[in-house]
């Protein structure tokens, strides 16, 4: 069964204290990883989308990792305004369309 | 600007009611889902379709009902059948109809049971 892991579950770090995301994964003929960012009460926002082990992507202070067992989101220098909670999900070969979700991580950033 | 759009934003629904949830699209795309998210879980599929006129059920279908008439347009009725509705409800479409390009989510509505 395809299934996707986040941890930890919620994050509290000081303004530019740099720290890592985990996002394990199960899934049969792995077609893409995807990270979104979600604010409350607002629908996700598109982060990256990995495709194959080794790949890496950047975007402002996040950097997304993959291996072939989990992704990693890099979050390097945080500000309060990446305060938000981070969605990983993964689509396999054989899940036409259909997304599968981890739980979600909440990220808070103090000032 | 191109984009999904959920309505109402909040909806009300008391028992035994049925209450349908928008969704409309002006990006072209060809697939639309109805993704359901509780706090503390992943969002959850309920519906898809990836062409007009045709839908398949999701993970978690029994209670709800979609229809696809448009293209641009995939409403999601909730039913009184559905016992725990109480959510946030999120669309979603993809250009392609294998859904590999990613997701662009709309705004969500918050449905609360009265």
């Amino acid at each position: 069964e395809d299934q996707v892991t986040q941890s930890p579950e919620a994050l509290r770090l000081q303004e530019g204290e740099s720290s890592s995301l985990n996002c394990s994964y199960t899934v049969s003929g792995l077609r893409g990883l995807f990270w979104y960012r979600q604010d409350p009460g607002k629908g996700p926002e598109f982060l990256f989308t990995l495709y194959s082990a080794g790949e890496e992507k950047e975007k402002e202070r996040l950097k997304a990792t993959l291996t072939k067992k989990e992704s990693f989101l890099h979050i390097t220098a945080p500000k309060p305004e990446d305060s938000a909670t981070y969605l990983c999900a993964v689509q396999g070969s054989s899940n036409t369309g259909k997304l599968i979700f981890g739980q979600g991580t909440t990220l808070q950033v103090k000032p | 600007d191109g984009g999904i759009t959920q309505s109402p934003k909040y909806l009300f629904r008391k028992e035994g009611q049925n209450v349908t949830l928008s969704c409309e699209q002006n990006l072209n795309h060809d697939a639309m889902y109805w993704y359901r998210q509780d706090p503390g879980q992943g969002l959850r599929l309920i519906y898809y379709s990836q062409i007009v006129n045709d839908f398949q059920k999701g993970d978690i279908a029994e209670g709800y009902s979609v229809s696809r008439e448009k293209k641009e347009s995939f409403p999601l009725t909730v039913t009184s059948a559905q016992k725990n509705p109480t959510a946030f409800y999120l669309c979603a479409s993809t250009l392609g109809r294998q859904g590999w390009d990613g997701y662009t989510f709309g705004s969500g509505t918050r449905l609360t049971v009265v």
